[in-house]
């Protein structure tokens, strides 16, 4: 695709309620990272990945956070037994191994816990 | 400690006029790269523009300016001539060091709204 496509756009999710958070980035993108941005804030760094390896996830709040890119595409952020505090915009973001100081973001998934 | 700091919660300009929207950042590597991104009611971040630590000259990008003074540490962003559709939340962000593979770190943002 011409850009960076995360689904769904929006997401209401029960507390306790599983949730997976799909993000396609752009086609030939090596590098893929996921953010989070709460309200009114910064985002703030979860994980990275480098093809299918997930080389950095410092950023992950507890280990009810999970991601994977099985195949070097393709991203899924999953977050089990959901609370409140997970509500936020989670951004993807994807870069070139051409271009590497430019990342490119998808319009991100609006998650709310109720 | 905060890594970037964006002081101004929100600013005001009238159509046509510059704006400068302060960023100052922390780092002790002398190897870094600093970043705007524009973030509209849609969500999407947009990059601006983009400045090197070793880069010698100001980055511009159309309407867009970065005015870099590393001994300060000091990144501001300059848009000239705002237009109505430049209202948006700002962000400076930093990488160190700036290649693809390590994490953006975001200030709090500014949120601009340009006047009629």
């Amino acid at each position: 695709g011409a850009g960076v496509s995360q689904s769904p756009r929006y997401k209401v999710a029960k507390r306790g309620q599983d949730v997976a958070l799909r993000c396609d980035p752009i086609s030939g993108h090596v590098s893929l990272f996921w953010y989070q941005q709460a309200l009114g804030q910064g985002p703030e760094f979860l994980t990275y990945f480098q093809n299918e390896a997930q080389l950095d996830k410092s950023g992950l709040p507890s280990d009810r956070f999970f991601a994977e890119r099985p195949e070097g595409s393709v991203s899924t952020l999953k977050i089990q037994r959901t609370q409140q505090e997970d509500s936020a915009v989670y951004l993807c973001a994807s870069s070139s191994p051409s271009r590497n100081t430019e990342a490119f973001f998808g319009q991100g998934t609006r998650l709310t816990v109720v | 400690a905060q890594k970037i700091t964006q002081t101004q919660p929100g600013m005001f300009v009238q159509e046509k006029e510059a704006v400068t929207l302060d960023c100052t950042y922390d780092t002790s590597d002398p190897s870094y790269g600093l970043f705007w991104y524009k973030q509209p009611s849609s969500g999407e971040m947009i990059f601006l523009i983009y400045q090197g630590s070793y880069d010698q000259q100001n980055a511009t990008e159309g309407r867009y300016s970065l005015n870099f003074q590393k001994a300060r540490k000091s990144a501001n962003l300059v848009i000239s001539a705002s237009q109505l559709g430049d209202s948006a939340m700002y962000f400076c962000a930093m990488r160190e060091p700036p290649s693809g593979n390590t994490p953006l770190v975001f200030g709090k943002g500014t949120r601009l709204s340009v006047i009629a």
